[in-house]
């Protein structure tokens, strides 16, 4: 897993901040970089993920960046709310979908 | 649809001792991962079925962990002798043909 590596490791926002979680990967095999958002006690939910076709994916409050050359992605969370407080993990892969590398994760604190 | 089911939801041990876990994955999906997530990591690969077949176990340490899915459905993963090292989050996840993975929430287990 030393392949992938997130960061910051924590980070602590504002009520409608807008937190950036950087993921920076070695292998240029990937083709394929999801988000992950774990809550306390329970599985990892996919949140997001990039084809490295586009530079960008938007869904709801929700953004991937993409900067294939750097290898890096970022993940953008719009008018974050308390709700929104978890750790956050990037997981790209190559080939298929399921061959996940998770990163060490970033533990997001939105307060009030 | 119901999600990936697993028992127990705790689980202390003594080193040495034996312990297994159980998994149900969501009806129709024919591949099954067990991960295993240390505290402050991200998740890591233990094993992955499609459907009753092993895919990857490369990152399974076979001296003491074992893992079945007989009928191609449930499955259980067991750790024999335990050691203070195992002790994590063992979960379980499967995916279906989008290969899009759905996690259950784990069963925590305590070595000490």
């Amino acid at each position: 897993q030393q392949q992938v590596k997130q960061s910051p490791q924590s980070l602590i926002v504002q009520k409608g901040g807008i937190p950036i979680i950087n993921c920076a990967y070695e292998n240029t095999a990937f083709d394929y970089f999801p988000w992950y958002q774990q809550f306390p006690g329970k599985g990892p939910a996919l949140l997001i993920a990039i084809r490295p076709d586009v530079s960008e994916k938007k869904e709801g409050r929700f953004t991937i960046s993409f900067n294939k050359s750097a290898k890096q992605f970022s993940l953008h969370i719009m008018d974050s709310q308390p709700g929104d407080s978890a750790t956050y993990f990037c997981a790209p892969c190559s080939g298929t979908a399921s061959k996940l590398t998770f990163g060490t994760g970033t533990r997001l604190q939105v307060t009030l | 649809e119901a999600g990936v089911a697993q028992s127990p939801r705790y689980k202390i041990i003594e080193k040495r001792q034996s312990v297994a876990f159980w998994c149900n994955p969501i009806s129709g999906h024919a591949t099954l991962y067990w991960y295993q997530q240390i505290l402050g990591q991200g998740p890591k690969l233990l094993i992955q079925f499609q459907n009753n077949g092993v895919v990857d176990d490369s990152q399974l340490p076979k001296d003491r962990f074992s893992a079945e899915r007989l009928k191609g459905v449930d499955s259980t993963l067991k750790i024999q002798p335990a050691k203070l090292e195992d002790s994590a989050v063992y979960l379980c996840a499967s995916s279906g043909r989008n290969e899009k993975l759905f996690f259950g929430s784990g069963t925590q287990l305590s070595v000490l």
